[in-house]
């Protein structure tokens, strides 16, 4: 099966400093690839959708200088949270759609980074 | 708008039948997924309908109804390991996932 990975797994940080995270298909090429949020006991909220090679799709509400998304290969997805802030602790899972398979539109899930800044 | 309704809880006891409900509206449609969440857990997938039926898969099942913009996920012989949260989430026509708020299964012994 299609294995998407992500690191760290979690992460403590000082307020004002840069977090980045990974996503990385491990199998398969992923042209697009998706940044959820989650709070907790809440649902999954997308932040951005990134395709390779072009500028990330950000939601409404999502500040792109804040969350800067990079694809800069068809494996790998990076998420740099920039100046983070305690507001800023959630749980962030990436998600990526593979380009190769037929008839099905399936995301795979990383098993996502615990984001707590101090 | 784009929206997607489930239960926020359900409770079910051991070796039981639970259905899940879950209606959607969506601009264009392409395919109903069915996620579960344990916690402190990234979801991993279940089923993808995208035709009128059910489709079956061991223990899981999951119905769409596309005219009448209704899903369920049916989950037979219940087990303690089956408690998580189930997400509902529609595809659409810009094959972009709407994410309903999930329903937390509490499965008692």
């Amino acid at each position: 099966g299609a294995v998407v990975s992500q690191h760290p797994s979690w992460v403590i940080c000082k307020s004002g400093t840069s977090v980045k995270i990974e996503c990385r298909s491990l199998d398969f090429q992923a042209t697009t690839m998706f940044w959820y949020r989650q709070f907790p006991k809440q649902s999954l909220m997308l932040m951005a959708t990134s395709n390779e090679g072009s500028k990330a799709t950000y939601e409404q509400g999502v500040e792109k200088d804040k969350f800067l998304i990079n694809h800069a290969s068809l494996t790998l997805s990076t998420l740099t949270v920039t100046s983070a802030h305690p507001e800023d602790s959630s749980f962030y899972i990436c998600s990526a759609r593979s380009s190769g398979r037929e008839g099905l539109n399936e995301q795979f899930f990383g098993p996502g980074t615990r984001l707590t800044v101090l | 708008g784009q929206n997607i309704d489930q239960p926020t809880e359900m409770t079910a006891t051991e070796g039981a039948i639970v259905q899940i409900n879950c209606t959607y509206q969506t601009s264009g449609f392409n395919g109903l997924f069915w996620y579960q969440q344990h916690a402190g857990e990234a979801p991993t997938f279940l089923s993808y309908n995208v035709l009128d039926g059910l489709e079956e898969k061991g223990r899981f099942s999951s119905f769409l109804s596309r005219s009448k913009g209704y899903s369920y996920l049916l989950l037979k012989e219940l087990q303690m390991k089956d408690s998580a949260s189930y997400l509902c989430a529609a595809m659409d026509s810009n094959y972009q996932l709407i994410w309903g708020a999930g329903t937390k299964l509490i499965i008692k012994p």
